[in-house]
């Protein structure tokens, strides 16, 4: 099984429409982390989590927010959806003690 | 703050040949650098890290990557191209220092799209 898992992996919906990004992860990292790739800007980060009680906006932050539910779920969600939120979403965690991450297989969201 | 910059956004080459991907960055400390492959439709895989200890590292797949501090660079070569090689490559850039702004935080570059011809 995956060690980090991101649901839906597809998904279109309507400007204006909430969506909900979910990442789970079996890691067992406390470190939380979302991200957009766009082509030609590589990933740029959205918000991040160093523990369950610790939130924090990454460079694009405006538009998303996030909820970390327990240690191992972290959601991202775009409270009303917009054209140019279409992307491809990565959920990724790291331990306390490294700077690797680990990254899910990604979701992507068009928004029509 | 940190940046990374990679030189080239598609890079092609022939099976056999040699793979060299550029990767430059910029940092108030000696960083931590990485490089990752995105193959299609799949999410990021760590490819290999420095972490200060021998500068030249060497990661999976044959890949290796020198840390040159006076270069700036961190470039990611490989000897010999293979069909199974084309992906999408991204290097990033961390701070070290625990308690550092940037610390378990990382900043991508753009990324490189390696093409490989038979």
């Amino acid at each position: 099984d995956a060690d980090v898992t991101q649901t839906p992996r597809n998904r279109i919906t309507k400007t204006g429409k909430r969506i909900m990004l979910e990442c789970s992860q079996t890691k067992g990292h406390d470190r939380m982390y979302w991200y957009r790739q766009d082509p030609g800007l590589g990933l740029r980060l959205i918000y991040y989590s160093f523990d369950v009680k610790d939130i924090n906006k990454g460079e694009i932050s405006d538009g998303y927010s996030v909820s970390r539910q327990a240690q191992a779920k972290f959601s991202l969600s775009l409270e009303s959806a917009i054209p140019n939120q279409t992307a491809l979403y990565f959920c990724a965690t790291s331990a306390v003690s490294g700077n690797e991450q680990f990254f899910g297989p990604g979701t992507r969201l068009t928004v029509l | 703050a940190q940046s990374v910059t990679q030189l080239g956004s598609h890079v092609s080459v022939s099976e056999g040949a040699l793979v060299l991907l550029r990767c430059n960055y910029s940092s108030s400390v000696p960083p931590y650098l990485f490089w990752y492959v995105q193959y299609p439709n799949q999410g990021l895989q760590l490819l290999l890290k420095y972490t200060s200890a021998a500068t030249l590292v060497k990661g999976i797949n044959g890949f290796e990557a020198e840390f040159k501090k006076s270069e700036t660079s961190f470039h990611l070569t490989k000897p010999s191209a293979h069909m199974s090689d084309a992906a999408e490559y991204f290097c990033a850039v961390s701070d070290p220092l625990l308690g550092g702004t940037s610390y378990g935080k990382l900043t991508f570059g753009q990324g490189t799209i390696l093409t490989v011809h038979p």
